[in-house]
């Protein structure tokens, strides 16, 4: 069937660096490409997401590329702050990748 | 306030008992999901609801039924023939009734954790 491939599945990166987390899937039909922070306990909540038309999308320190040919697309974060902690899914359409744990260090 | 409703948040169930989650929204979306989420997965399609009296299974719909009576109202029923219920279960909804390959944003209820004692 169609899934949604994301890596790594933790990532640790120093205060201030940057992170970036990549996903692959298979249904070559999906438009739709978002990206879900959820904090312990809490619910997933959208932090940027692009459509198929779109190449690249920014929103300051947040950032997503896609490569429709080769399906795969990638959340950049640059000057990460403690409050990035979190996981982290990338999702094409309705299908759900396994998610990211992105631990930040100070 | 606008939002989604989830109830309840905790529920335990004996094994070959049926449970149904509450899930209720006010933002006048047409669109409607269950999903579920286990320890260490993503979140895994179970059902979903583009317009009233109409739903869709999604990836594991198998040991689960919903219904959609109402615009605001997308109950799930998790049944006996589940035969590994215990999960956290999340509910959506979205604006526009977009088809399983071209959707929108999702805003989620809090979420109602269900385990099987």
């Amino acid at each position: 069937g169609e899934n949604v491939e994301q890596h790594p599945s933790t990532l640790s990166v120093q205060e201030g660096d940057s992170a970036v987390i990549k996903c692959t899937y298979s249904d070559s039909a999906s438009n739709y490409f978002p990206w879900y922070k959820q904090e312990l306990g809490k619910r997933p909540q959208l932090i940027i997401d692009i459509r198929s038309n779109v190449g690249e999308k920014k929103d300051q320190r947040i950032a997503v590329t896609l490569n429709k040919t080769a399906k795969h697309f990638s959340l950049h974060i640059t000057e990460t702050q403690p409050e990035d902690s979190a996981v982290y899914f990338c999702a094409a359409s309705l299908l759900w990748g396994a998610g990211t744990k992105l631990i930040i260090k100070p | 306030d606008g939002g989604i409703t989830q109830s309840p948040k905790y529920l335990f169930r004996k094994e070959g008992q049926n449970v149904t989650l509450s899930c209720e929204q006010n933002l006048n979306h047409d669109a409607m999901y269950w999903y579920r989420q286990d320890p260490g997965q993503g979140l895994r399609l179970i059902y979903y609801s583009q317009i009233v009296n109409d739903f869709q299974k999604g990836d594991i719909a198998e040991g689960y039924s919903v219904s959609r009576e109402k615009k605001e109202s997308f109950p799930l029923t998790v049944t006996s023939a589940q035969k590994n219920p215990t999960a956290f279960y999340l509910c959506a909804s979205s604006s526009a009734r977009w088809d399983r390959q071209n959707t929108g944003e999702l805003f989620f209820g809090e979420g109602s954790r269900l385990t099987v004692l």
